[in-house]
């Protein structure tokens, strides 16, 4: 199946700071990537929908400020976390369906990125 | 999107076939039913999917009823690499227009065990 890839894999920071996570398709171009966050024992739940070369549309209670999205381009969405606070640990996880898929539209995921904040 | 049901969890002894049940009573026509799991710490993995008949892959078997309100995915030979947390999804599949995001719920854990 389609490689998404994710980095860092896992970064720690001091509260204050920004820290920058890339989520890439490897061998396919996604006009769309979904980035979804996880706190211990529980489900994902979406952040927001990352469209190439336009505004990212984000769910409702999800800072648009706070958590930056760029999708520059066909293979590359970057989410921002600004000013991160230790209740913005969690671990952080992009998807994107391969176009080719045809009817099945089938996802893929990247490995995620746990971060936590001191 | 419908609604799925899923028990908790489960556990099965390794090299046994592991059946996890989804109910999804309300699941309309042009509905697909997914499979997904996501091993601890690692992004969620697609697992297998269909619409009305059986589907098989290297991974999984996907048996889904004749009234297609529940579905049962089985591996057909559990190993501790297995243990997962298993979501099954119904959605409608389009193969144009923008992609749209899946909808987790609880999920099932299942533990291969030794």
């Amino acid at each position: 199946g389609a490689v998404v890839s994710q980095h860092p894999s896992r970064v720690i920071c001091k509260s204050g700071t920004s820290v920058k996570i890339e989520c890439r398709s490897l061998d396919f171009q996604a006009t769309t990537m979904f980035w979804y966050r996880q706190f211990p024992k529980k489900s994902l739940m979406l952040m927001a929908t990352s469209n190439e070369g336009s505004k990212a549309t984000y769910e409702q209670g999800v800072e648009k400020d706070k958590f930056l999205i760029n999708h520059a381009s066909l293979t590359l969405s970057t989410l921002t976390v600004t000013s991160a606070h230790p209740e913005d640990s969690s671990f952080y996880i992009c998807s994107a369906r391969d176009p080719l898929a045809g009817v099945s539209d089938t996802q893929y995921f990247g490995p995620g990125t746990r971060l936590t904040v001191l | 999107d419908a609604k799925t049901t899923q028990p908790p969890s489960m556990d099965c002894a390794e090299g046994r076939a592991a059946n996890l049940p989804c109910n999804h009573s309300t699941i309309s026509g042009n509905e697909y039913v997914y499979w997904y799991r996501q091993i601890h710490s690692q992004g969620p993995q697609y697992i297998i999917h269909g619409l009305k008949n059986n589907e098989t892959n290297e991974m999984a078997s996907l048996i889904i009823t004749e009234d297609r309100k529940s579905s049962t995915l089985i591996l057909p030979h559990a190993t501790l690499r297995d243990t997962a947390v298993y979501y099954c999804i119904v959605r409608v599949a389009r193969s144009s227009g923008s992609a749209r995001q899946l909808t987790f719920g609880s999920g099932t854990q299942l533990t291969v065990l030794p």
